[in-house]
């Protein structure tokens, strides 16, 4: 089955303690992308992997961190968070070239930073 | 830069009443469209694309969307709500041959039975 895997589903955390989101897929899509979703907001992208070893920032990279060493796997990493990155968290995954680019989301992980 | 813009912010509607929500975007080139769901406490999923070709598109569950190139728009329609559409509703463009998807600032739908 296509699908983006997500761990965990709800963290809560302290200020300033480091935490690994992780993020896999299995559909061998180039392109993944994290986004946190703010009432209001909408979803924002936070940063984007094009393929192995290429990431930039999205719209929102500050006090965040990735990495892309394999295909499938896309962690997100918080070196030291704080209370403003609480928030729902989506890992998403698609193909780049031609038509069939729609993005496929994780369940989410909803995170807390006290 | 590439924006979305998605004009109602919350939408309440009766059971049976029609649906139209409104999403334009800026964006000078070819671009792919969608419109995703969300439904209270979980993920996003596709309710329907636009790439190419009849610029009416049929998704799930009833939407249809319709692409009009010369307004920026893909509007998305239901004839026929029911309660089980509460949900929040997300539209999305990327410009062709990239990943990015741009995200609307969504629509949260609430059915009334």
């Amino acid at each position: 089955e296509a699908q983006v895997t997500q761990n965990p589903r709800y963290l809560i955390t302290v200020t300033g303690k480091k935490l690994t989101v992780t993020c896999s897929q299995n559909m061998n899509h180039e392109y993944m992308s994290w986004y946190r979703q703010d009432p209001g907001l909408g979803l924002r992208q936070i940063y984007y992997s094009m393929n192995v070893e290429v990431t930039d920032k999205g719209d929102v990279p500050e006090g965040y961190k990735v990495s892309r060493k394999e295909k499938r796997n896309f962690p997100l990493i918080l070196e030291s968070p704080s209370p403003n990155q609480t928030s729902l968290y989506f890992c998403a995954s698609s193909k780049i070239q031609g038509g069939g680019t729609e993005a496929f989301f994780g369940q989410g992980t909803r995170l807390t930073v006290v | 830069a590439q924006s979305v813009s998605q004009h109602n912010h919350h939408v309440i509607l009766s059971e049976a009443a029609s649906l139209e929500l409104g999403c334009n975007y800026s964006y000078g080139g070819t671009v792919n469209l969608f419109w995703y769901v969300q439904y209270p406490g979980q993920h996003l999923q596709l309710l329907l694309k636009y790439f190419s070709g009849d610029p009416l598109v049929k998704g799930i569950k009833g939407f249809e969307a319709e692409f009009i190139k010369s307004k920026f728009s893909f509007n998305l329609r239901k004839p026929s709500v029911q309660w089980s559409d509460t949900a929040e509703y997300f539209c999305a463009v990327n410009a062709y041959n990239t990943g990015k998807l741009i995200f609307g600032q969504g629509t949260t739908l609430q059915v009334k039975p």
